[in-house]
């Protein structure tokens, strides 16, 4: 099972919206509604953002929302911030046979 | 609020198995997905494998051959054990929650460093 392809980085100014990209396959992305997001800063651990495609956990800003199109999977950060600077990874289930979740290449989110 | 602590030696020599145990507070072991997710130096995640409370466990495929992992409900531990290490195996390991078999990983350990060096 390969890793979820994201563009290595993706930077905007303060109160921008960025998008990030997750392009998977027919047998994990494509297959399930069953994509997360998670956030992470530097010598931390992830932090789940959004579930499920586009459902947030208690606690996260809707400023957070995601999307799912054919194999790829977005996450969309809106009225961007300076503690949204971080690393960004998508996770999708792949199916119980095989690597169950499947982790994204990760995205360097830079607040200019 | 539910707490996740990984524990073990930080430093294993080649060919040796890693072992580490994740300590779960604030809630009972029991219901749900118990999973360990490892992040090399300046890398990405890849997802090792869970087990359930129940004891069935799923393993990545890439890893299967040289992982366990058990639990111990009585301590609300459960246990990583990878054999055979190599440089390649060093890596920020982190035990994390899962509500089922696809949900999410709600809630993270802090990670552990493991450094595999002679």
């Amino acid at each position: 099972q390969s890793a979820l392809t994201q563009p290595a980085s993706v930077s905007g100014s303060p109160g921008q919206s960025i998008t990030i990209s997750c392009t998977g396959t027919s047998s994990d992305v494509g297959s399930y509604n069953l994509v997360s997001w998670y956030q992470q800063h530097p010598g931390k651990a992830p932090k789940l953002m959004i579930y499920e495609g586009s459902k947030r956990p208690s606690g996260v800003s809707n400023r957070f929302s995601g999307s799912k199109s054919g194999n790829t999977a977005s996450l969309t950060i809106s009225g961007l911030q300076a503690e949204d600077e971080a690393d960004y990874y998508c996770c999708s289930y792949a199916g119980s046979s095989t690597s169950v979740y499947v982790f994204g290449t990760g995205t360097k989110v830079t607040v200019l | 609020q539910v707490q996740l602590q990984e524990s073990g030696p930080g430093l294993v020599k080649p060919s040796e198995t890693l072992s580490l145990t994740c300590t779960v507070s604030g809630g009972s072991i029991s219901s749900y997905y118990w999973n360990w997710i490892r992040q090399p130096p300046g890398k990405g995640l890849e997802w090792i494998g869970y087990i359930y409370y129940s004891g069935s466990t799923n393993y990545n495929p890439s890893l299967k051959s040289r992982v366990t992992i058990s639990i111990d409900t009585s301590k609300n531990q459960f246990s990583l054990e990878l054999s055979s290490v190599t440089a390649a195996d060093t890596a920020v390991y982190y035990c994390a929650r899962a509500g089922g078999y696809s949900s999410p990983l709600g809630y993270w350990g802090q990670g552990t460093l493991v450094t595999v060096s002679s």
